[in-house]
């Protein structure tokens, strides 16, 4: 079955400073990536997501870029502000099949 | 429109006991899901429904746990009797069709905080 792997467990940034977070898959079937965030006490919320007929998509200060050859994608946050502090959790499907998540990055954007 | 609602929020209870978590999805959402978040793990996932129908139970982790959807409404997750490593934050989803590799996205509710002492 499908594994998700992602990195780093923890990050901790400059308000203003970019952050990367990466994740990679093990199922080449696979073809949808979303990516929540957690606030604390809340429930994972969809933030972006991309599908495997594009490379990239933006969304404001938000974008995920996904390498199809490599299995790999990545959710890249620029001028991170104090509120984009939360746990950030990758996952992939293959549309028909339940998300499978990684484990989670606890990002800390410090002011 | 009321997002996807789970009851309670949080439950203390004593290894052996019984304990009924709730999910009320988006309303006109066929898929339900319950998944289940370890401390400092992965989200997992535990079982899909499609109306009231359970298409999909392969990450349920034992007899212990048993869900319903009587009706294709709310859901409900019975754990018993509780045991330790029971203890995660119990979260519910919902989508309105169910293949995400469309326009379609899988919304989620707050989750449920199980503590089994």
């Amino acid at each position: 079955g499908e594994n998700v792997e992602q990195h780093p467990s923890t990050l901790s940034v400059q308000e203003g400073d970019s952050a990367v977070i990466k994740c990679t898959y093990s199922d080449s079937a696979s073809n949808y990536f979303p990516w929540y965030k957690q606030e604390l006490g809340k429930g994972p919320q969809l933030i972006i997501d991309i599908r495997s007929n594009v490379g990239e998509k933006k969304d404001q200060r938000i974008a995920v870029t996904l390498n199809k050859t490599a299995k790999h994608f990545s959710l890249h946050i620029t001028e991170t502000q104090p509120e984009d502090s939360a746990v950030y959790f990758c996952a992939a499907s293959k549309g028909n099949t339940p998300l499978v998540f990684g484990k989670g990055t606890r990002l800390s954007v410090i002011a | 429109e009321a997002g996807v609602t789970q009851f309670p929020s949080h439950s203390v209870i004593e290894k052996g006991q019984t304990v009924t978590l709730r999910c009320d999805p988006i309303s006109g959402h066929d898929n339900l899901y319950w998944y289940r978040r370890v401390m400092g793990k992965e989200i997992k996932f535990l079982l899909h429904f499609v109306k009231e129908s359970k298409q999909d139970e392969s990450g349920m982790p034992n007899n212990r746990f048993l869900a319903e959807r009587t009706g294709g409404t709310y859901s409900t997750l019975k754990v018993q009797p509780a045991e330790l490593e029971d203890s995660g934050v119990y979260f519910c989803a919902s989508s309105q069709d169910r293949d995400l590799a469309t326009n379609e996205k899988l919304f989620f509710g707050s989750g449920t905080q199980l503590s089994v002492l």
